[in-house]
């Protein structure tokens, strides 16, 4: 039974960077696109981005520019760096599982594709105050 | 700021139905598979239904998911005071290169 474990610093200034490490054990870490979620106070979910195990990245567009997945297949792990947090960035933050791939008759850019979470961490609270 | 719309809460008595709706566009839900996600107060989000109409093992019954053009609906029937969370469908949206989630729903079981 696969599991996740997280871990990083829960209280940061503004303009610190975010560093998160998530750990896969008991499971494969290939054919898989691990995910970071996070969910501010009394707010729903928001998709940061994902890796797969050949490092490709995909992110949020809100988040590009200042978001970095990185992952270490030797110890089973990914990461997550944001840079330049605000308060904004206050959030619990969970790493996951994710599925991804396309469906029958697909066409590219178009669809259909399915993208989903199956195993998730609790979660990191995360609090950026001055 | 989601792109996939969710009503804010519905409720119902032990025993009723609910559903909920997912309202999303051709580039998330109109060409892609919709899944849906529990989250139990203070608690990680749990997969509930996956490719529209599908639960993943130990999920029950009452449960359901279903997709038309750019709209999904889960369905929770025989509703149960243990089924009081918030509700999320979630996608991937070809446009933004990104997954995507809803606004998410509260259940109440009066």
């Amino acid at each position: 039974q696969v599991q996740l474990n997280q871990w990083g610093a829960g209280l940061l200034k503004p303009s610190e960077t975010l560093s998160l490490t998530c750990a896969v054990h008991g499971g494969s870490f290939s054919g898989y696109y691990w995910t970071w979620v996070r969910q501010p106070p009394g707010k729903g979910l928001e998709y940061l981005g994902r890796i797969n195990h050949s490092g490709d990245t995909m992110y949020s567009p809100s988040l590009r520019g200042r978001l970095t997945i990185s992952m270490d297949m030797s110890k089973n792990q990914f990461s997550l760096r944001l840079n330049s947090v605000t308060a904004a960035d206050t959030a619990v933050y969970f790493c996951a599982r994710g599925h991804y791939g396309s469906g029958p008759y697909y066409t590219p850019n178009v669809g259909p594709y399915y993208y989903y979470m199956d195993v998730w961490t609790t979660g990191t609270t995360v609090t950026v105050s001055s | 700021q989601s792109v996939l719309t969710q009503p804010p809460s519905v409720s119902a008595a032990p025993g009723q139905k609910v559903t909920i709706s997912c309202s999303g566009d051709s580039s998330n839900i109109g060409n892609n598979y919709v899944s849906w996600y529990q989250q139990l107060p203070g608690t990680a989000p749990k997969l509930l239904i996956f490719d529209n109409d599908k639960r993943p093992s130990g999920i029950p019954d009452r449960f359901s998911g279903s997709k038309s053009g750019t709209s999904a609906t889960l369905g929770i029937t025989g509703l149960q005071t243990g089924d009081e969370a918030d509700y999320y469908c979630g996608t991937w949206d070809t446009s933004l290169s990104a997954g995507v989630f809803g606004t998410g729903t509260e259940v109440t079981v009066l």
